[in-house]
């Protein structure tokens, strides 16, 4: 089975601009998290998808957000670029949500670099 | 507010020692702690991971040890290989998939 496959994976950026990260997961998962990853603050939860519907959403400003599409693959997407948006982006599949936790799956993430 | 505390920070262990890391937490409502392992360039990926109603998991040379009463869970790789070099997280999640991670530890694997 294939795993989690994220589109780019490693962009380049100015600051101001928009951009769009895809991530597709596992085949049969339904369940898609982000995550920013950054020396200072590690790993943190962006948000998470199910059934086309966000599940939860992390601690980000609302220049931060993102879909699910009816096949389960996801898009974020950050507008306005800020020099600390700089980060690898990864992207997590689950079989599943709710009451319970299920086993998630990362990606290779996507590095963004804003300039 | 960090919910999950992790050391050491980095770590050195000869081949064929143990590696021992650990992690502590404050919400008592997480009900599901993994570890992941993390190699540059990569993502993260799922090594282990234990629910509070068992002590200890065992898979190959991870073992998770879970102690409920102190709110601690470590992870202990025995018989390090060079191989074992990365960084490891450890994570718990409450009822739903979303992840709070500890600061990671970099272990390096002498021969």
């Amino acid at each position: 089975k294939a795993g989690v496959t994220q589109t780019p994976r490693y962009l380049i950026k100015t600051r101001g601009q928009q951009v769009t990260l895809s991530c597709s997961p596992i085949s049969g998962h339904r369940s898609v998290s982000w995550y920013q990853q950054t020396p200072g603050q590690g790993l943190q939860f962006l948000f998470e998808y199910f059934s086309e519907t966000q599940r939860n959403k992390g601690n980000f400003p609302g220049r931060f957000s993102g879909r699910q599409f009816s096949n389960s693959r996801s898009e974020m997407n950050v507008s306005t670029l800020e020099l600390g948006d700089s980060a690898l982006y990864l992207c997590a599949s689950s079989y599943n949500w709710g009451g319970d936790s299920y086993e998630q799956y990362f990606g290779p993430g996507t590095r963004l670099t804003v300039t | 507010q960090q919910q999950v505390k992790q050391s050491p920070q980095s770590l050195i262990v000869q081949k064929g020692g143990i590696s021992i890391i650990n992690c502590a937490y404050e919400n008592t409502a997480f009900d599901y702690f993994p570890w992941y392992q993390q190699f540059p360039g990569k993502g993260p990926a799922l090594l282990i991971a234990i629910r509070p109603d068992v002590s200890e998991k065992k898979e190959g040379r991870f073992t998770i040890s879970f102690n409920k009463s102190a709110k601690q869970f470590s992870l202990h790789i025995m018989d390090s290989q060079p191989g074992d070099s990365a960084t490891y997280f450890c994570a718990a999640s409450r009822g739903g998939n979303k992840l709070t991670f500890g600061t990671g530890t970099q272990l390096k694997v002498e021969l």
